[in-house]
């Protein structure tokens, strides 16, 4: 079957950084990307990754591992707006998207 | 951007009542719309993926009947809840692909809260 994981939930201080781990199992692979979620709101695109290595957007970087079946979510200079659920998310062979439980991230001052 | 618009975004009313929910795709055509519902505290769930022009393609355990799904053009996808009931309270997303695809495979509208009381 088709999996993704990722924690359930992390907290983390404001103006620091925190890592989101992403793994996953599916049939084929066409991108990785990576949506962030407030409560109550429909997902908005973050990232996106079909190579491997590092994609930087401003305080957000996210990279991947085909092989290892791995991405993470970077943020860095956290603010307390980031708080929300990140959702990873894997495009399969049949170009379907197949998403994670996400990770809700608690930013405390 | 690609911008999707989802109307309504918020319905109250009485259990039995049908809802219908429109998505709209603003500025591209979409050769594919997605519903998802999602509750409380827990990952999106695709109810359906509907083609334009054809029949959509129900996830396991969704009832077409209760959801009706019509994609009658290239931009306008609509999801109706039939004799809603408080268990169909819930948050509905659709979102859109592109033809051109790129980048960001589906398109997000602002989503619809169902609340059946």
């Amino acid at each position: 079957g088709q999996n993704i994981d990722q924690p359930t939930e992390m907290t983390a201080t404001e103006g620091a950084i925190v890592q989101i781990n992403c793994t996953y199992q599916t049939s084929g692979f066409n991108g990785l990307f990576w949506y962030q979620q407030h409560a109550g709101e429909a997902p908005t695109f973050l990232s996106y990754n079909v190579l491997d290595g590092l994609e930087e957007k401003g305080r957000f970087s996210s990279f991947l591992s085909r092989s290892k079946g791995y991405s993470y979510l970077l943020l860095k200079e956290l603010q307390m707006k980031d708080s929300a659920s990140y959702l990873c998310a894997v495009l399969d062979s049949n170009y379907q998207l197949i998403w994670g439980a996400g990770t809700k991230l608690i930013i405390k001052p | 951007g690609a911008v999707v618009s989802q109307h309504p975004s918020r319905v109250i009313c009485k259990s039995g009542t049908s809802v219908k929910i429109e998505c709209r795709s603003l500025d591209f055509q979409a050769t594919t719309m997605f519903w998802y519902r999602q509750f409380p505290k827990k990952s999106l769930m695709l109810m359906a993926t509907s083609n334009e022009g054809s029949k959509a393609t129900y996830e396991q355990g969704v009832e077409k009947d209760k959801f009706l799904i019509n994609h009658a053009s290239l931009t306008l996808s609509t999801l109706t809840v039939t004799s809603a009931h408080p268990e169909d309270s819930s948050f509905y997303i659709c979102s859109a692909s592109s033809l051109d695809g790129g980048s960001e495979p589906q398109h997000f509208g602002d989503g619809t809260r169902l609340s059946i009381l």
